[in-house]
């Protein structure tokens, strides 16, 4: 069966600092791997996707960046954090653009 | 570009009433929809998907049709229940697009007793 992991559960961190967050998925191999962002009481908005190792496509600037360092593992950072980074990080895979499966998600205040 | 509209931010309905959603998109090609549900403080989860044969997928009571003509995928249930409150999404994925799937703005559903 396929799992989908992300840490932290939740972050709080200061404006100005770094972040990393992390998501690994197990049972599957090479699936399309995502991020999205959800802002409180907002949509879900897509901020990048990969569908093989080493190559990451940016759909939204939001002064962060993304790397898949192995076929499994998605990585979501920023060297600066912004107030407007708070929100909800949802990984996600799928294989080929069809169901979306998602991960319990990270939430990040910054304050 | 490929798009989906929800055009209604908050709906509100009396247990036991129909629900219906609105979910209309754009695409060039012709794309999958979804529907997916997210309660409060959880992640989405998928809820339908349409078929390329035209079926009408159903699940949780929730069914929804998939017509071309019109360029809709609404979402239907013929009595809410408390526990379907939530945020629902409709989505676009086509093929030659691979690795964008476009959500809407979302609905969020509010059953009352």
């Amino acid at each position: 069966a396929q799992t989908i992991h992300q840490w932290p559960v939740a972050e709080i961190k200061a404006v100005g600092s770094p972040l990393s967050l992390g998501c690994t998925i197990k049972g599957k191999s090479s699936p399309n791997l995502y991020w999205y962002w959800q802002a409180t009481g907002g949509t879900l908005q897509q901020l990048f996707y990969s569908i093989t190792v080493g190559q990451v496509e940016s759909v939204v600037q939001l002064n962060l960046s993304a790397s898949r360092p192995k076929d499994d593992q998605f990585i979501l950072s920023t060297e600066k954090l912004l107030l407007s980074h708070s929100g909800f990080y949802l990984c996600a895979w799928s294989l080929g653009g069809e169901t979306l499966y998602f991960g319990s998600g990270t939430r990040l205040t910054v304050l | 570009g490929d798009s989906v509209t929800q055009t209604e931010g908050l709906v509100t309905l009396t247990e036991g009433l129909p629900v219906m959603l609105n979910c209309t998109y754009q695409s060039t090609y012709s794309p999958f929809l979804f529907w997916y549900v997210q309660h409060l403080n959880e992640a989405p989860k998928l809820l339908l998907k349409s078929f390329t044969d035209n079926k009408r997928p159903e699940h949780q009571g929730f069914h929804a049709t998939l017509h071309k003509s019109s360029s809709s995928f609404h979402l239907q249930k013929s009595s809410a229940q408390l526990s379907d409150s939530a945020l629902y999404y409709c989505a676009l994925s086509d093929n030659y697009n691979q690795g964008k799937l476009i959500f809407g703005q979302g609905t969020k559903l509010s059953i009352k007793p």
